[in-house]
């Protein structure tokens, strides 16, 4: 099993551009989540889904849009990149038959630098 | 206030030291808790989850203290191993929230 993994590991985008990052994990879990983590900020959830064809917001949700059409994926978009979103995004799931409080697999995260 | 605390550190130990991180938490409905451990530049990683009664795990224990609302995380006997960056997780019905992380290098 690949467990969780993101695509693409590392890029640069110029502010205004858009770009969507891939999570895909092969685990069957029904839960999934992006977020984003920077220097003293600790990680923050962007957006999570519940389950296929389900996206809800979390703490930071703004600038960012998601999409769960297959089980297996997570798609996270960003539609006018701006500097403040520089930072390493983190994609996890989990097999949540309690929720939010169940244990999280982690992808080995995307560096994503806006210039 | 944020919805979870941690002391940053750094912690730098010698090898075969006890060292304990606190975690504070802001909401009292908060259901559960975990450690996970970050090595530099990589995903986090489960460590152990935290029940009310304490738990341990070899040389790791966890301890829940609702009364006062904290999480704590007690290495026994520090490997070199050990080095990395300790997160406390708490969440609720509708939320989860991570502390910003504890940092520890054991020294040799």
């Amino acid at each position: 099993n690949a467990g969780v993994t993101q695509t693409p590991k590392f890029r640069v985008l110029k502010t205004g551009q858009s770009m969507t990052l891939l999570c895909a994990q092969d685990m069957n879990h029904e839960y999934m989540y992006w977020y984003r983590q920077d220097p003293g900020m600790g990680l923050r959830l962007i957006h999570y889904s519940v389950g296929e064809g389900t996206t809800a917001k979390g703490e930071v949700p703004d600038g960012y849009n998601v999409s769960r059409l297959k089980k297996q994926n997570f798609l996270l978009g960003l539609e006018s990149a701006a500097p403040s979103q520089t930072s390493v995004y983190f994609c996890a799931s989990s097999y949540s038959p309690r929720g939010l409080t169940d244990t999280q697999y982690f992808g080995p995260g995307t560096r994503l630098t806006v210039l | 206030r944020k919805e979870v605390e941690q002391d940053p550190g750094p912690f730098n130990v010698p090898e075969g030291a006890t060292v304990a991180f606190n975690c504070t938490y802001s909401n009292s409905a908060s259901q559960s808790f975990f450690w996970y451990r970050q090595d530099c530049r990589k995903e986090p990683k489960l460590l152990m989850s935290v029940y009310s009664s304490g738990n341990e795990d070899g040389r790791f224990t966890a301890q829940l203290n609702r009364a006062s609302q904290y999480i704590s995380l007690l290495i026994r006997d520090s490997k070199l191993s050990d080095s990395a960056t300790y997160l406390c997780v708490v969440t609720g019905a509708n939320n989860l929230f991570f502390g910003t992380g504890t940092r520890l290098t054991v020294i040799p």
